[in-house]
């Protein structure tokens, strides 16, 4: 059975510091990686995914992808008090989920 | 605007009795997924559809059952409902295919589910 694990955290950062959220998976046939966003109460949002290794960058944000080790990372640059949410990471087909890393950036 | 639906939004209902969660997308996918989260637990795939008349069992056993008989439509069913089912059900959809992101998720807003 395919599993995706992540720390649980909670991660605290200070604001504009950098937030960093790793992630392995099992499945050495997996392609591609999905990170995911959700607040407190909320539905999970789509934040980036990668498929290729190495970075990929959208804004503040950066995935970086290494199949060699299995492990998927997130980088959130100058991090802000609305970033606070859990990450949760994703394999491909059937998308499963790792438990999601609790991210609190404090003021 | 959400272009996946869920209904009800909360439901709260007694032990043994049938429910069924709506789930209802408007933008052609062919994948669609139900999952099961508990309030700050993880997301646990419990049903999933790649099209019409296709229905898989998830990771998590699950007494629910689903239906997929139009492609943008994906119920789930409860016939006896206890309160071990309890929980927040979410139903998300996938364009699916070859091309990059096509399994990217678009989630409904859930629909809460207490059994007293």
């Amino acid at each position: 059975q395919k599993e995706v694990e992540q720390n649980s955290g909670p991660l605290s950062v200070p604001e504009g510091a950098i937030a960093s959220l790793n992630c392995t998976y099992s499945d050495r046939g997996s392609q591609s990686f999905f990170w995911y966003r959700q607040y407190s109460g909320k539905s999970p949002e789509l934040i980036m995914f990668i498929y290729s290794n190495g970075d990929k960058e959208d804004g503040r944000f950066t995935a970086q992808l290494n199949k060699a080790s299995q492990y998927v990372s997130l980088l959130i640059r100058d991090s802000q008090p609305s970033d606070s949410a859990t990450y949760l990471c994703a394999d491909n087909t059937p998308l499963v989920f790792g438990k999601g890393t609790r991210l609190s950036v404090i003021a | 605007e959400a272009d996946i639906y869920q209904t009800p939004r909360y439901l709260v209902i007694g032990t043994g009795k049938k429910i069924t969660l709506e789930c209802s997308q408007t933008m052609g996918h062919d994948k669609m997924y139900w999952y099961q989260q508990d309030p700050g637990m993880e997301l646990h795939l419990i049903h999933y559809s790649y099209g019409v008349n296709s229905t898989e069992k998830g990771d998590l056993s699950s007494e629910s059952t689903v239906s997929r008989i139009r492609t943008e439509h994906f119920p789930l069913t409860l016939e006896s409902a206890r309160p071990s089912h309890t929980s927040q059900y979410l139903c998300a959809s996938s364009a699916g295919g070859r091309v990059a992101g096509a399994n990217v998720l678009t989630f409904g807003a859930g629909s809460r589910l207490t059994v007293l």
